[in-house]
Parts: structure tokens; C-alpha cells; sequence
């Protein structure tokens, strides 16, 4: 099993949906969980940052974390054509001499 | 303003050949990274660095080199060794290693005819 799972979809939706984006890991000791967005030919960059279990909220993200069941899920409402992107999930434990684990990334195309 | 700069953005080379890719950060990072991106296979690690003069091997670190003789610098050289070179290269920096957020560049797309 890899450490970190996410659907590579690709997932289209229209404008407006309501978009749930997911993660499974295997490694209980991952404390830091993070959603990268990456836009076609770009470099990722940072959308939410998390630390332990609960949910965190910045404007129309929403990242959460559920510990007990390895999972943690990005929520966009009222998605825009300019969410389109790649959406990465990452991870770590958080101590030194260890790297972020990322996911292999989710499609997502918002249609207008 | 304060980044990760990648050069050169595209960069087609013969089989055989060495190639460097460029990677400077003006963030005063301490740990830097390179990651290759494949379409499907999601970030993988090739090498990072926690200090200068300091690297360690990620998960695919073969048929690639690094240096780090400067904290702002950590430069990638992708050798005739490697058998599949032909990907986008990004480089990263943070705080230290593990910690805190990634901040990555714009990425290196390296073809190999």
C-alpha cells in the first residue's frame, strides 16, 4: 500500500458545483497535512495548511482532517473556471531528516 | 520580492549528453529540493539538502547529481546515465527540512530528443 492515495480523476464539474477532493494515507504518524493547487505548467503552490485532526476554512476552501480514519478532503464551493488546476494533498511528520510525502495530484476542470 | 527562480524553463538535449538545470532561492531557506513530475506518477524526489554542503538521496536519485557549495543554490544535473530523462523538473525550498511550507519554482521541462 503507498503511503499516500489520491484519484488522479481527471474531474469536471460545472461552474458553481460544490468539488470534494480526497486523500487516504497509511502512516498514522503524519501530523502536517497540506493541498497544494498546481496550474498547467507551473510550479504548485501552497492553497491550505493543516496541522492534526479538524477542519480548517479560507474563503471558499475547505480542508479537513480526520485522523482516526487516514483521510483528509479539500471541499471548493462555488467552483470557478479558474480552480482549474491540479490539486496535490501532502504530507509529513514533521520531524527533521524527513521529507513531504505528496499524493499524485486530482484534475479538476471547472466548466463555465 | 522574495522566490524560487528555475532556469532554463524548457531545455531539449541529445542522448548522451549532461545537462545542468539552474536553481537559485532568495527566501533564506535553508532546505532545498528537486522533484521530477511525470504525468500520472505525481511528485517523486530525486535529491534534497538540509545545509549547505549537506544533500541526501530521495527516491529516484539515479543518473542525477546535485551540489550545494551555496545556501541560495542548489543546482541539478541530470547525467546520460539516466535512462528516461525527458520530464519537468521542479525545484523547492523550506525553512528546514520537514518543516513549514514548500515554496516551489516554476519548473524546468527537459526534453530529450
Amino acid at each position: 500500500q503507498k503511503e499516500v492515495e489520491q484519484d488522479p480523476g481527471p474531474l469536471s464539474v460545472p461552474e458553481g458545483a460544490i468539488v470534494s477532493l480526497n486523500c487516504t494515507y497509511s502512516n498514522s504518524a503524519f501530523q502536517y497535512f497540506m493541498w497544494y493547487r498546481q496550474y498547467s505548467r507551473k510550479g504548485p503552490e501552497l492553497l491550505m495548511y493543516t496541522y492534526s485532526s479538524g477542519n480548517k476554512e479560507d474563503g471558499r476552501f475547505t480542508a479537513q482532517v480526520d485522523k482516526s480514519s487516514k483521510y483528509i478532503s479539500l471541499f471548493i464551493r462555488d467552483s470557478q473556471p479558474s480552480d482549474s488546476a491540479t490539486y496535490l494533498c501532502a504530507m509529513s511528520v514533521g520531524k527533521a531528516g524527513t521529507a513531504l510525502i505528496f499524493g499524485k495530484g486530482t484534475t479538476l476542470s471547472v466548466s463555465s | 520580492d522574495g522566490g524560487i527562480t528555475q532556469s532554463p524553463k524548457y531545455l531539449f538535449r541529445k542522448e548522451g549528453q549532461n545537462v545542468t538545470l539552474s536553481c537559485e532561492q532568495n527566501l533564506n531557506h535553508d532546505a532545498m529540493y528537486w522533484y521530477r513530475q511525470d504525468p500520472g506518477q505525481g511528485l517523486r524526489l530525486i535529491y534534497y539538502s538540509q545545509i549547505v554542503n549537506d544533500f541526501q538521496k530521495g527516491d529516484i536519485a539515479e543518473g542525477y547529481s546535485v551540489s550545494r557549495e551555496k545556501k541560495e543554490s542548489f543546482p541539478l544535473t541530470v547525467t546520460s546515465a539516466q535512462k528516461n530523462p525527458t520530464a519537468f523538473y521542479l525545484c523547492a525550498s523550506s525553512i528546514q527540512l520537514s518543516l513549514g511550507e514548500l515554496f516551489f519554482g516554476e519548473g524546468s521541462r527537459l526534453t530529450v530528443l
